[in-house]
């Protein structure tokens, strides 16, 4: 089955530690992106890959990096500069421009809590 | 900053009864827009997309389009309790750096009450 998945689902962090949430797809999509869910603020844009080797800042970019060496993965490490980690991280993908509507497709999410 | 609002809510609405859910955006650009259905502690799930002024359905699901408000609404007839979860709203960029990207509302938490 065709599909994104991330992991860890759940994930306890002590402050001054980085953590490194995984996202695997399937699905052949050339677009990847993070985005970062608190209660009653959204989703909002960390970062988002188009391509493999490129990437570009979402909207709250600071404190947290990514990679895209392969069309597969596009990890995201929260790192000790991100002040307010706590959130639910969702990681998504989308088909190329021209080929759907541009519809995101989401994996299940990863639930960071920093103790 | 493309802006994207939605009905503050929480809403609630009896079963059987019909829910509104609305949305508005900034950018008169925009052309694609979707609704997700997010139930608690899980992730968003597409129930439908509408890029063409007036009205799409989908089983008990209207979705209606108004470039020229720039707004766009999500009917559900017969609310179920499994109705019951936070409803976002999202349109597309559409030029540059914003191509492709999806812009979302905070969200519009439903509960269908028996």
């Amino acid at each position: 089955d065709g599909g994104i998945t991330q992991s860890p689902k759940y994930l306890f962090r002590k402050e001054g530690q980085n953590v490194t949430l995984s996202c695997e797809q399937n699905l052949n999509h050339d677009a990847m992106y993070w985005y970062r869910q608190d209660p009653g603020q959204g989703l909002r844009l960390i970062y988002y890959s188009q391509i493999v080797n490129d990437f570009q800042k979402g909207d709250i970019a600071e404190g947290y990096s990514v990679s895209r060496e392969k069309k597969e993965s596009f990890p995201l490490t929260v790192t000790s500069a991100q002040k307010n980690p706590t959130a639910f991280y969702l990681c998504a993908s989308s088909m190329p421009l021209g080929q759907g509507p541009g519809e995101l497709f989401f994996g299940e999410g990863s639930r960071l809590t920093v103790l | 900053q493309k802006e994207v609002e939605q009905n503050s809510g929480p809403l609630s609405v009896p079963e059987g009864a019909i829910a509104s859910l609305n949305c508005t955006y900034s950018d008169r650009g925009s052309q694609s827009f979707f609704w997700y259905r997010q139930y608690s502690g899980k992730s968003p799930e597409l129930i439908m997309f509408i890029y063409s002024n007036g009205d799409k359905e989908d089983g008990r699901f209207t979705a209606q389009l108004n470039k020229a408000s720039q707004y766009v609404s999500l009917l559900i007839r017969d609310s179920q309790p499994s109705d019951s979860a936070t409803y976002l709203c999202a349109v597309n960029g559409d030029r540059g750096s914003t191509l492709g990207r999806l812009y979302f509302g905070r969200g519009t938490q439903l509960t269908v009450w028996p």
